[in-house]
């Protein structure tokens, strides 16, 4: 699987859009990026997912560059309990949509959302 | 749905005692993996069963480490002997297809 590269941390006001870029250069055709985050001392959460159209979902939206490359998670009012790790993470899925890989986790970025 | 189901969610142990972490996975998922958070290591795959059938062992640590899935209801986690090295949170996740679950974890204390 490809390697992600993500800001350590951000901070976010609450209400405001949190904007959580993910860096994922070496990513393959048939590698989907996914979106996870851990609240503490919580299990990790999926967010979303997607393979080159944006995405959006009832948490987030995920915006995918042309050339995919990159993408950026976006919450759009942020509020305090959306203070977590988030993990980008991309992963092969097979044709048809069905996978059994494992998810590679990196470091995350911590996203601390203030009042 | 009750989701993932992890027990013990605290486990307190003395060096060299076995210890035996119990999972269940969502009904009708057909994929099982086994993850281990530290502070310093953050949150490392350890096995992966897929259909009940171990699919990838590369990230157990050493001998000390075991984990069955008899059928695809239960999976165990083994350590014997442990260690105070061992100490970590041990979380459990199930998937099909593209959607992964994970279990509230079991904080794992080796005094």
């Amino acid at each position: 699987d490809a390697k992600t590269t993500q800001p350590t941390s951000m901070d976010c006001a609450e209400g405001r859009a949190a904007n959580l870029p993910c860096n994922h250069s070496t990513i393959s055709g048939n590698e989907y990026v996914y979106w996870y985050r851990q609240i503490h001392s919580q299990g990790p959460q999926y967010i979303i997912h997607g393979l080159k159209n944006n995405e959006t979902n009832e948490m987030a939206s995920l915006i995918i560059t042309e050339d995919r490359k990159s993408s950026t998670l976006i919450l759009p009012h942020a509020t305090l309990r959306d203070t977590a790790v988030y993990y980008c993470i991309v992963r092969v899925t097979e044709a048809g949509g069905t996978s059994y890989g494992k998810l590679t986790f990196g470091q995350g970025t911590i996203l601390t959302v203030h009042p | 749905d009750a989701g993932v189901i992890q027990s013990p969610r605290h486990e307190v142990t003395e060096m060299g005692q076995e210890v035996t972490l119990r999972c269940k996975p969502i009904s009708g998922h057909n994929s099982l993996f086994w993850y281990r958070q530290t502070m310093m290591r953050g949150l490392e795959l350890l096995i992966y069963f897929n259909n009940n059938v171990p699919i990838d062992d590369s990230g157990m640590p050493e001998d000390r480490f075991s984990a069955k899935m008899p059928n695809a209801s239960f999976s165990t986690l083994k350590i014997q002997p442990s260690e105070p090295r061992d100490s970590a949170v041990y979380f459990c996740a199930s998937s099909f297809e593209w959607g992964y679950t994970f279990g509230s974890g079991t904080r794992l204390t080796v005094v």
